[in-house]
C-alpha cells in the first residue's frame, strides 16, 4: 500500500521568507507521480506542482519548487518569498497507475497547515 | 478552464436519511473520485469511477455507494447516514493519461 507521510502538523513562516514543507512516501513502483495541492481556508483545493518519478531535474513552478530525493522517497515543497496568501493547509500527494482508468490514483498526506506570520 | 461543481456546499441531514452527493464536470473527464476529508486524517478514497457505469472501491467504503449513469454525473450515495459520516466531501475528476485532479469546493456534511 501507498503510503505518504507529512511530519508537520503546522508551521509558522515569516513574510518573505522561504519555507519548505516536507513529504516522504513508500512506494515499491517504479513509475509515480507525486503533487502538492493548497486548500486555503475556503475549501478548495489548488494543484500547486507536479513531479514524476523519473523526471531527472526537480519540478518548479513561479515560487514553488519540489525538492525531490528519490533514494530518500523524499518529495519537499520548497515556498520561496512568502506571502500572507500562502497561509493554507498543504497536502503532498502520491499518484500511482491505475491501469484500468489509464490514470493515477492519488493517495494523499495528512496535511500540514502553514501560517504566514507578518 | 475545467469546472467541477458539487451541488451543495453545506448539507444537514437526520441520522438514518439517504443522502445523495451530487457532482458534475464538464471537461469530459473519463475518471470522477469521491474523497473524505477529516482534521488530522487528510483526504481519503471513498470510491472511483474510471468510465459510465464502472465502479472502484477505494480505502473507505464502507456505508457508501455510488452511481455513474452519465459520464459528467458521479453521484455518492450515504444509504442510511450516521454521526460518523459527519465530513467534508471532496469530488475530482482527470482525464485519462497521467496527469493531477481537479476538485470540488466540496461539501460539508453534518449528520445530526
Amino acid at each position: 500500500a501507498q503510503k505518504i507521510t507529512q511530519t508537520q502538523p503546522g508551521m509558522f513562516v515569516q513574510e518573505k521568507e522561504a519555507v519548505t514543507l516536507d513529504c516522504t512516501y513508500d512506494t515499491s513502483d517504479q513509475s509515480y507521480g507525486l503533487f502538492w495541492y493548497k486548500q486555503p481556508s475556503s475549501g478548495e483545493m489548488i494543484f500547486l506542482i507536479y513531479q514524476g518519478s523519473y523526471d531527472e531535474q526537480n519540478a518548479t513552478e513561479g515560487r514553488y519548487s519540489l525538492n525531490f530525493q528519490k533514494a530518500r522517497k523524499s518529495a519537499n515543497l520548497v515556498i520561496s518569498a512568502s506571502q500572507l496568501g500562502d497561509s493554507a493547509m498543504y497536502f503532498c500527494a502520491m499518484g500511482r497507475s491505475y491501469s484500468g482508468a489509464g490514470s493515477y490514483q492519488l493517495t494523499f498526506g495528512k496535511g500540514t497547515k502553514l501560517s504566514v506570520i507578518p | 478552464d475545467v469546472k467541477v461543481t458539487q451541488s451543495s456546499r453545506y448539507l444537514v441531514k437526520r441520522t438514518g436519511e439517504k443522502v445523495f452527493l451530487e457532482c458534475v464536470q464538464d471537461m469530459d473527464h473519463e475518471n470522477m473520485f469521491w474523497y473524505r476529508q477529516d482534521p488530522g486524517l487528510g483526504l481519503r478514497l471513498i470510491y472511483f469511477s474510471y468510465d459510465v457505469k464502472m465502479k472502484e472501491k477505494g480505502d473507505i467504503p464502507e456505508g457508501y455507494s455510488v452511481s455513474r449513469e452519465k459520464k459528467e454525473r458521479f453521484s455518492l450515495i450515504l444509504e442510511s447516514a450516521s454521526t460518523n459520516q459527519t465530513s467534508m466531501y471532496l469530488c475530482a475528476s482527470t482525464p485519462r493519461g497521467y496527469y493531477g485532479y481537479t476538485f470540488g469546493s466540496g461539501t460539508r456534511l453534518t449528520v445530526v
